[in-house]
């Protein structure tokens, strides 16, 4: 069963930094592209950030540009997003996921809240 | 950057109705366009990708069309459990989600 769970949400104040975990189970991990999609409270989805399989090519939303970063280890079937200078306007549930092969989004995570307020 | 445009953001039904969700992009993305359901409180559901292929073990009630700029998502009879928000997403360049459109009970 392919699973996947995040971890590493909390409550942080705005300029801080965070780090967030997503291990993977119950496939090729090292197969397939992997991403951040975000949801503010009562808003909407947005994409936040992929992975290619090898760690080669990193994409991400303008908005993020500089201040996250995605990263993965193959050895331990995890991606990892380190955030850093944080923003009100980052406040989410963060979700991780699997990316099909064509670029669409077949398992998702649970999410972890991040929160960035003083 | 390539915006995505969903329409109606609210939609009021009764079970058993034809529902049709449109999905507009801003320039073209040929089919490279997923439908997902999301309920509150859960991760979203991925419901058809490449604007017409329907997802392992979702209903055949649910189905999408179209390409290039618009797109359609059609449930041909509203059960009970349809009732959640539909996001599109493209994946032509990068990703990007439409607004979503709430499907609530009438």
């Amino acid at each position: 069963e392919v699973q996947v769970v995040e971890s590493g949400g909390g409550l942080v104040q705005p300029g801080g930094s965070l780090r967030l975990s997503c291990a993977a189970s119950g496939f090729m991990f090292s197969g397939y592209w992997m991403t951040w999609v975000r949801q503010a409270p009562g808003k909407g989805l947005e994409w936040v950030a992929n992975i290619k399989q090898d760690g080669s090519e990193k994409d991400y939303v303008d908005s993020v540009k500089g201040r996250f970063t995605i990263s993965r280890d193959n050895a331990k079937n995890s991606v990892h997003l380190q955030m850093n200078s944080l923003r009100a306007e980052d406040t989410a549930v963060y979700y991780c996921a699997r990316r099909c092969s064509s670029g669409c989004i077949d398992y998702w995570g649970q999410g972890t809240l991040v929160t960035v307020s003083s | 950057d390539i915006q995505m445009t969903q329409s109606p953001s609210t939609l009021s039904a009764s079970v058993g109705d034809r529902v049709t969700i449109t999905c507009r992009a801003s320039q073209s993305i040929n089919s490279w366009l997923a439908w997902y359901q999301q309920k509150p409180g859960k991760a979203p559901k991925l419901l058809i990708y490449k604007a017409s292929t329907l997802e392992s073990g979702v209903p055949s009630r649910f189905s999408g069309s179209g390409s290039g700029t618009e797109f359609t998502l059609t449930i041909s009879s509203l059960q009970p459990d349809d009732f959640a928000t539909y996001y599109c997403q493209q994946y032509n360049s990068y990703s990007t989600f439409g607004q979503g459109s709430r499907v609530e009970i009438k």
